[in-house]
């Protein structure tokens, strides 16, 4: 089955760029799109944005400014990088199957299945 | 921007109870709508998509409706794996929105 697993540094220093890796193993990461969502400790879920393996991408509009979203089909992998980050982007970010294309007139903007997460904090 | 509201935001139920989860959304989603359940230190779990279908492998006792603003999650019979939080997540315009999330715990 699709599994999805994220990596990078646990801690991140204010103003510096975080930067996380998800690596997708049990399918192709062509033909599928692929987000980063985050939560702040003890909070709701926020989207960040979205990659399709050809590379189109689409971000929240509150994130826009600082984010970058790539991906690498050779490694099966795509990445975040959010720029200028503050005590307020201190929460867990998982990566996630999803959206996915549209079928007909059918939306499929869920997300299935998710990693683990992981828990980056930002502090001096 | 598609605002969503969840209520209650903890729900207090004994185990074998009916429990009923509320969203609400600030226009229209049509049925483009999904549900997510967290347990403690884990990832969402999706549960339904389209308002009302039951992802691969979710129990017949989790059932949801509504379309349009108002939506509800129904749980038929609560077992203990069923206490966690609960997430609604509107697809139909950007940015994909979730909602803040209800809290089934144990009576």
């Amino acid at each position: 089955q699709v599994q999805l697993q994220e990596s990078g540094p646990g801690l991140v220093k204010p103003s510096e760029t975080l930067s996380l890796t998800c690596t997708v193993s049990g399918a192709s990461i062509r033909g599928y799109y692929w987000s980063w969502i985050r939560q702040p400790p003890g909070m709701g879920l926020e989207w960040i944005g979205y990659i399709y393996y050809s590379g189109t991408t689409n971000y929240n509009p509150s994130l826009k400014s600082r984010v970058t979203i790539s991906v690498d089909t050779s490694k099966n992998q795509f990445s975040l990088n959010l720029s200028s980050v503050t005590a307020a982007d201190t929460a867990v970010y998982y990566c996630a199957r999803g959206p996915a294309p549209v079928v007909g007139a059918t939306l499929r903007r869920w997300f299935d299945p998710w990693g683990q997460g992981t828990l980056v904090t930002v502090s001096s | 921007e598609i605002v969503m509201t969840q209520s209650p935001a903890t729900l207090s139920v004994s185990p074998g109870e009916r429990a009923t989860l509320s969203c609400r959304a600030s226009q229209t989603v049509s049925s483009n709508l999904a549900w997510y359940q967290q347990k403690p230190g884990q990832a969402p779990r999706l549960l339904i998509y389209g308002a009302s279908t039951r992802a691969t492998g979710i129990p017949a006792r989790f059932s949801g409706s509504g379309s349009g603003t108002e939506f509800s999650l129904t749980i038929s019979s609560l077992q203990s794996e069923d206490f966690a939080v609960y997430y609604c997540q509107q697809y139909n315009d950007w940015p994909l929105a979730f909602g803040q999330g209800t809290k089934v715990e144990i009576k």
